[in-house]
């Protein structure tokens, strides 16, 4: 099993729909996650972090379920302008801290 | 720079030649990552620095694959006797200790061996 598995998709959208993206990983000692966005030929850059209680930023809010071990990201009120890879990152601490990204799920906002 | 910096920015090379890639961090980040990104693919891990340690080399592809950093700052990844398989984008990233903060990329480095 992969350490962070994403579905690839894509995820063709209107304008204006909500979306969300679920982002499953294995090690249960796993402690910080994060949501990054990927500009067709851009470099990764970071979106949010995601917090034990959940958090919001505008559209956005990450949620994280230590129990099954899940983390997702919901987008409100698409816009053409989110149209991207998301990349799931989870960080452990083994020694070191390891961070992990997931293959990325692709949104596609559709006027 | 106020970024993450690599270069080349492009680099095309003939099967066989060896090649360096470089990665200027941003300044006083310790950790340092260099990741793999065939088209259309995620991103593959390949090595962490903390300082100039390297802890994590599990995802070196294969011995031909090596990396160094030096003074805790500029990274090289060296690629010996290129395969038209390791044709990619490298990227490499650096964050401030490794610890729940953010990681910054560069822009990468696009490697096409012919």
């Amino acid at each position: 099993r992969k350490e962070v598995e994403q579905d690839p998709g894509p995820f063709n959208v209107p304008e204006g729909a909500t979306v969300a993206f679920n982002c499953t990983y294995s090690n249960s000692a796993s402690q910080s996650f994060f949501w990054y966005r990927q500009d067709c030929r851009k470099e990764p850059k970071l979106l949010m972090s995601v917090y034990s209680s959940g958090n919001e930023d505008g559209r956005f809010t990450a949620q994280l379920n230590r129990a099954s071990q899940y983390i997702s990201l919901l987008i409100r009120d698409s816009k053409l302008s989110d149209s991207a890879t998301y990349l799931c990152v989870v960080e452990m601490s083994g020694g070191y801290q390891k961070v992990t990204f997931g293959i990325g799920t692709k949104l596609q906002v559709i006027p | 720079g106020a970024g993450v910096s690599q270069s080349p920015s492009n680099k095309v090379t003939e099967k066989g030649k060896d090649v360096e890639l470089r990665c200027d961090p941003i300044s006083g980040h310790t950790a340092l990552y260099w990741y793999r990104q065939s088209l259309g693919q995620g991103l593959e891990f390949l090595i962490y620095f903390q300082g100039n340690s390297a802890p994590d080399k599990s995802g070196l592809p294969s011995d031909r694959f090596s990396a160094e950093r030096t003074g805790g700052s500029v990274s090289t990844l060296t690629i010996q006797r290129t395969q038209q398989e390791d044709s990619a984008v490298y990227l490499c990233a650096s964050s401030l200790d490794g610890v729940a903060t953010e990681a910054f990329f560069g822009q990468g480095t696009r490697l096409t061996v012919v």
